[in-house]
C-alpha cells in the first residue's frame, strides 16, 4: 500500500518556537506538497518540490520555509510559531511523470500555537 | 491551474444518487479535471479523473460537458459513509513540469437517513 507519512498527528508549541513538521513518502515520488487547512478556506498550498533540494512557493509560503534532503522527505518549518499559524496540516506527494497524476496525502497534523 | 467553482453544501438521501457539480469555465485544453474526498479528520482522498470522455470506476462516475467548462461527479448509491467534502480541481496532467495545485473550499456533501 502506497504511504505518506506524516511525523505527529497532534501538536502543541508556544508562540515564538521553532516548528518542525516531518513528511516521508514511501512510493519514490518526486513531487511533494505541503498545504494548511482552516475552516471556511479549504486547503491552501504552502510550498511544493519537485526534487531534492528544490522547492516552490505556492500561495500562501510567508511565515514557513521547507527541506528536501532526501526525495522520500519533506519537511515543513515555521521558524518563530504565531498563533495564526495553528492549523491542520496535509502533506501530499505525486509522480513527477506518468501514473494517473493523483495526490496521495499524509493523515495530517493538527498544531495548535499558544 | 484554472479555477472551479463549486457548491458549499449539499444533501442526498441515503440510497439515492448524489451529483455533485463543478464548473471550471477556464479550463485549458490539456487540463484534466480531478476529484477527492475528504472525510472528517483524514486526508483527502483520490477518486476519479478524466479529459473529456466520461468516465467511470468502483467509487463514482464522471460527467464532463462537451465544451469542458463543467463536469459532475456521481455516486450512484450513495451512503452514510459518503458522508464528506469533495474537491474538484483541474490541473495540466504530470509531464515532467511541476505545477502547484490548488484545492479550493469543495462541497460538503451530507448523506440523510
Amino acid at each position: 500500500d502506497v504511504k505518506v507519512t506524516q511525523s505527529s498527528r497532534y501538536l502543541v508549541k508556544r508562540t515564538g518556537e521553532k516548528v518542525f513538521l516531518e513528511c516521508v513518502q514511501d512510493m519514490d515520488h518526486e513531487n511533494m506538497f505541503w498545504y494548511r487547512q482552516d475552516p471556511g478556506l479549504g486547503l491552501r498550498l504552502i510550498y511544493f518540490s519537485y526534487d531534492v533540494k528544490m522547492k516552490e512557493k505556492g500561495d500562501i509560503p510567508e511565515g514557513y520555509s521547507v527541506s528536501r534532503e532526501k526525495k522520500e522527505r519533506f519537511s515543513l518549518i515555521l521558524e518563530s510559531a504565531s498563533t495564526n499559524q495553528t492549523s491542520m496540516y496535509l502533506c501530499a506527494s505525486s509522480l513527477w511523470q506518468g501514473g494517473t497524476g493523483e495526490l496521495f496525502f499524509g493523515e495530517g497534523s493538527r498544531l495548535t500555537v499558544l | 491551474d484554472a479555477k472551479t467553482t463549486q457548491p458549499t453544501s449539499m444533501d442526498c438521501a441515503e440510497g439515492r444518487a448524489a451529483n455533485l457539480p463543478c464548473n471550471h469555465s477556464t479550463i485549458s485544453g490539456n487540463e484534466y479535471v480531478y476529484w477527492y474526498r475528504q472525510i472528517h479528520s483524514q486526508g483527502p482522498q483520490y477518486i476519479i479523473h478524466g479529459l473529456k470522455n466520461n468516465e467511470t470506476n468502483e467509487m463514482a462516475s464522471l460527467i464532463i460537458t462537451e465544451d469542458r467548462k463543467s463536469s459532475t461527479l456521481i455516486l450512484p448509491h450513495a451512503t452514510l459513509r459518503d458522508t464528506a467534502v469533495y474537491y474538484c480541481i483541474v490541473r495540466v496532467k504530470n509531464t515532467g513540469t511541476a505545477s502547484k495545485l490548488t484545492f479550493g473550499t469543495g462541497t460538503r456533501l451530507q448523506v440523510t437517513l
